[in-house]
């Protein structure tokens, strides 16, 4: 099983600021996840970071809104540009469990609240 | 549109007792259907998961009951327990190649009362 570390836990933001949150994984891999989950809601696969190529967003994600890096094997960061009190939500970072299946592993998450 | 339909929202069950957690869907390219567990202030893990092929997969007091001619499948919690207590997902994939081929259900929250 793989390890993952997210920063921050828990950050309180102001409107119109931003907010970039990190991944850090214990093993190199090859694809990592971002997903929000809104509150009381299921999970929503924002993008898929592969490292030493672009991100690929999901439909209702963009790449102004929602910029992520992916340096190298083992680390990744999605930034939340000009917040909103909608964007107030966890996010989720988690890489693939076994492969060819659904199993994924997820990090404690990101918990943001914007003012 | 849900790919994935999930019920109860809520669901209280007393301890000892049985949680029944269903979902549906239509999509019958799917072929892996995992169950994730999420605790308050911690990321969703996978707890069961059946493939098609069975109708059935047991681990513990989990089990899944998989309905391949109804689009359904079900977690069964028995002899429930207050450390039970947390939000179930059900999801389902196809042809795995990356997470946009998981869908999750929109989630259960269990509270089992001691």
């Amino acid at each position: 099983s793989a390890v993952i570390s997210q920063k921050p836990s828990r950050d309180i933001c102001q409107r119109g600021t931003s907010l970039t949150i990190q991944c850090q994984v214990d093993s190199q891999v090859t694809m990592m996840f971002w997903y929000r989950q809104q509150p009381g809601q299921s999970l929503t696969l924002i993008a898929t970071a592969n490292q030493g190529s672009e991100a690929t967003y999901e439909s209702g994600f963009v790449i102004d809104k929602f910029p992520i890096s992916r340096p190298n094997l083992t680390f990744s960061t999605l930034t939340v540009s000009n917040l909103s009190p909608e964007d107030s939500s966890i996010y989720l970072c988690s890489v693939v469990g076994r492969a060819n299946t659904g199993e994924l592993f997820f990090g404690e998450g990101s918990r943001l609240t914007v003012l | 549109q849900q790919q994935v339909k999930q019920s109860p929202q809520s669901l209280i069950v007393q301890k000892g007792g049985i949680s029944i957690i269903n979902c549906a869907y239509e999509n019958t390219a799917f072929d892996y259907f995992p169950w994730y567990q999420q605790f308050p202030g911690k990321g969703p893990a996978l707890l069961i998961a059946i493939r098609p092929d069975v109708s059935e997969k047991k681990e513990g007091r989990f089990t899944i009951s998989f309905n391949k001619s109804a689009k359904q499948f079900s977690l069964h919690i028995m002899d429930s327990q207050p450390g039970d207590s947390a939000t179930y997902f059900c999801a389902a994939s196809m042809g795995w190649t990356g997470a946009n081929n998981l869908f999750f259900g929109t989630g259960t929250r269990l509270t089992v009362i001691p």
